[in-house]
C-alpha cells in the first residue's frame, strides 16, 4: 500500500535552517510531482512547494520563497525540504503529499504522510 | 495569486441532515478544484476532484459540483464519521486552498 512518512521536524531557533523528508512506498515515486503542505497550529492547509516528476520543475508558496528549497531522490524514493532563515509563522505541522497526476504542478493531492511538526521558538 | 473562500466557516448540523458547502474562486479556474476532509490530528483526506469526480472508497453521499468561480460540496444524509472540516483545493495555478468549513453537531 502507499506510504509516505515524514520526519526531520523539532524545535529549532528562529534563522536556523531544518531539513524534512519524506520516505514514499508503494508507488512508482518518479512518475509523480510531490508537494509540501503545511499547516499551523489551530488554523487551515496551506501550499507550500512543488517538485515535478523528474525534479526538473520547482514552484514555491510566496511566503517561502527565497528561503525554502524542495528536492527529491528518485533513486531513493525519498523528497526534501530544506528550511533556512526559519519564522516564528513557519511553526506548523509539514505534510507531504503525492500528485494524483503525473504533469500536474498543483495536485490534487490523492496520498499524504502523517505529518511532522516544526516549532520554530527561542 | 488565486484566492479560494470558503462558506460558512463552520456549520452545526444533525446525523440525517443534508449538508451544503460552498467555494468560490478569485477568478475561473474550470473544473480545477478538490474537496478535502480532515479529522483533529490527522492527514487530510481526498474526497473529490475535477470538481465532480469521486475518489476511489469515498462513499456516494458525498458529490461535488460546479465550473468556472463557483463550488458546492454536498453530503446527503450526514453520518456520525462525517463530523470534521472540509477544504476546497484549486490546482489551475500551482496549489490553494480554501479557509475550511467546521462541520460540528
Amino acid at each position: 500500500q502507499v506510504q509516505l512518512v515524514e520526519s526531520g521536524g523539532g524545535v529549532v531557533q528562529p534563522g536556523r535552517s531544518l531539513r524534512l523528508s519524506c520516505a514514499v512506498s508503494g508507488f512508482t515515486f518518479k512518475s509523480h510531482g510531490m508537494h509540501w503542505v503545511r499547516q499551523a497550529p489551530g488554523k487551515g492547509l496551506e501550499w507550500v512547494a512543488v517538485v515535478s516528476y523528474d525534479g526538473s520543475e520547482k514552484y514555491y508558496a510566496d511566503s517561502v520563497k527565497g528561503r525554502f528549497s524542495i528536492s527529491r531522490d528518485n533513486s531513493k524514493n525519498t523528497l526534501f525540504l530544506q528550511m533556512n532563515s526559519l519564522r516564528g509563522e513557519d511553526t506548523a505541522v509539514y505534510y507531504c503529499a503525492k500528485d494524483l497526476y503525473h504533469t500536474s504542478h498543483g495536485g490534487p493531492f490523492d496520498y499524504w504522510g502523517q505529518g511532522t511538526l516544526v516549532t520554530v521558538s527561542s | 495569486d488565486i484566492q479560494m473562500t470558503q462558506s460558512p466557516p463552520s456549520l452545526s448540523a444533525s446525523v440525517g441532515d443534508r449538508v451544503t458547502i460552498t467555494c468560490r474562486a478569485s477568478q475561473s479556474i474550470s473544473d480545477y478544484l478538490s474537496w478535502f476532509q480532515q479529522k483533529p490530528g490527522r492527514a487530510p483526506k481526498l474526497l473529490i476532484y475535477a470538481a465532480s469526480s469521486l475518489q476511489r472508497g469515498v462513499p456516494s453521499r458525498f458529490s461535488g459540483s460546479g465550473s468556472g468561480t463557483d463550488f458546492t460540496l454536498t453530503i446527503t444524509s450526514l453520518q456520525p464519521d462525517d463530523f470534521a472540516t472540509y477544504y476546497c483545493q484549486q490546482s489551475y495555478s500551482l496549489a490553494a486552498f480554501g479557509g475550511g468549513t467546521k462541520v460540528e453537531i
